[in-house]
């Protein structure tokens, strides 16, 4: 059963700070790790991916992936309002399989 | 580029009634879809795969005959809600893959589906 856990949140934090959202996988032999964002009512929007251990920048996003611990995060740095969404951690198995989700955390920022 | 679309973005239709949910890959051919479910604050569910010019696969609890599918080419599925009931009520999502980047998915705007 491949499984990908996140917390639900809401996760709260004021404005400028940062914001650390976490995602671990049960299946030891996941390639691909994804972090989507997704605004009530809309489809989800890719925000990163990330394949090798270590850290991957893209503006205010850094996504972190220790495949040891089959654990992925995603920090958010100077965290604005607009922020606040449902980010959900995606990880792909192999080759075509489909994405796996977790459930999603809420990300609350405060102005 | 990697634009998916959906059509229609919202439809109501009266319970028996089949919804017809098209997907298409504007800039990229698509060689794999995925459609899925996503009811009020709960998490996307994959109802099915498509694979260009083959049987959908569906996943557990997903009745096919219900949910047809079809993806006749590298830019367009098909999601057929057939003899819609209340429940069926939902957002639905498709996603698409890049023929030539395997992992990336690029996902629809959604359609919002009211069954009165």
């Amino acid at each position: 059963q491949k499984e990908v856990e996140q917390n639900s949140g809401p996760l709260s934090v004021p404005e400028g700070a940062i914001a650390s959202l976490n995602c671990t996988y049960s299946d030891r032999g996941s390639q691909s790790f994804f972090w989507y964002r997704q605004y009530s009512g809309k489809s989800p929007e890719l925000i990163m991916f990330i394949y090798s251990n270590g850290d991957k920048e893209d503006g205010r996003f850094t996504a972190q992936l220790n495949k040891a611990s089959q654990y992925v995060s995603l920090l958010i740095r100077d965290s604005q309002p607009s922020d606040s969404a449902t980010y959900l951690c995606a990880v792909i198995l192999s080759g075509n399989t489909p994405l796996v989700f977790g459930k999603g955390t809420r990300l609350s920022v405060i102005a | 580029g990697a634009v998916v679309s959906q059509h229609p973005s919202w439809v109501i239709c009266k319970s028996g009634t089949s919804v017809k949910i098209e997907c298409r890959s504007l800039d990229f051919q698509a060689t794999t879809m995925f459609w899925y479910r996503q009811f009020p604050k709960q998490s996307l569910m994959l109802m099915a795969t498509s694979n260009e010019g083959s049987k959908a696969t569906y996943e557990q609890g997903v009745e096919k005959d219900k949910f047809l599918i079809n993806h006749a080419s590298l830019t367009l599925s098909t999601l057929t809600v057939t003899s819609a009931h209340p429940e069926d009520s939902s957002f639905y999502i498709c996603s698409a893959r890049d023929f030539q980047l395997v992992d990336e998915q690029f996902f629809g705007p959604g359609t919002r589906l009211t069954v009165l």
